[in-house]
């Protein structure tokens, strides 16, 4: 079966560094994208990973190591307002669809 | 760009009645639009992946006759829930893609409750 492993909960503090990790095992693979999703709403894009390495976009990094089918997404900097839910997702075909991780809900603290 | 709406936003409605909901890409083409739904604080649970002309994939255990899914062109998608229970009241939200790389663009979903 398909499964993507993510921490349920994670609890940091304002102006701190947070990683939030995905493991995956499907059975096929075109990449690892990160969603957030505050409550009420809908989940908007964060970034996408294709190869092994690491991208930037501003405050937020994610990572992606294929032979370890493993990714993680880095928020730098954290502000009340990154308090959401955080999803890892992998691609699994050519129809561009999506295998979606349990959620890791961030709780920032001030 | 890539901006997905999706009507209605929110809607009630009593139990044996069908609901349509739209999800239109307003300035892009998309290539795959998909449907969600989402119960309280859980994941996205994907419902069925449609392409415009031909009829949609739904995922197991997903009803086809119940959620009926009409991909009339390159910018609509439609989903109506027949015949709706309350054990069908959730959160439903589309997505649409136009390609490479995987990125999804949400509508900002609607929210059902059927009485």
């Amino acid at each position: 079966g398909q499964s993507l492993e993510q921490p349920s909960e994670v609890t940091a503090v304002e102006g701190a560094i947070v990683q939030i990790n995905c493991t995956y095992q499907t059975s096929g693979f075109y990449g690892l994208s990160w969603y957030q999703q505050h409550d009420g709403g809908a989940p908007t894009f964060l970034s996408y990973n294709a190869l092994d390495g690491l991208e930037e976009t501003g405050r937020f990094s994610s990572f992606l190591s294929r032979s370890d089918s493993y990714g993680y997404l880095l928020l730098q900097e954290l502000q009340m307002k990154d308090s959401a839910s955080y999803f890892c997702a992998v691609g699994m075909d050519s129809n561009y669809q999506l295998i979606w991780g349990a959620g890791t809900k961030l709780i920032i603290k001030p | 760009g890539a901006v997905v709406s999706q009507h209605p936003s929110w809607v009630i409605c009593k139990s044996g009645t069908s609901v349509k909901i739209e999800c239109r890409s307003l300035d892009f083409q998309a290539t795959t639009m998909f449907w969600y739904r989402q119960f309280p604080k859980q994941s996205l649970m994907l419902m069925a992946t449609s392409n415009e002309g031909s009829k949609a994939t739904y995922e197991q255990g997903v009803e086809k006759d119940k959620f009926l899914i009409n991909h009339a062109s390159l910018t609509l998608s439609t989903l109506t829930v027949t015949s709706a229970h309350p054990e069908d009241s959730s959160f439903y939200i589309c997505s649409a893609s136009r390609g490479p790389p995987y990125e999804q663009y949400f509508g900002p979903g609607t929210r059902l409750t059927v009485t």
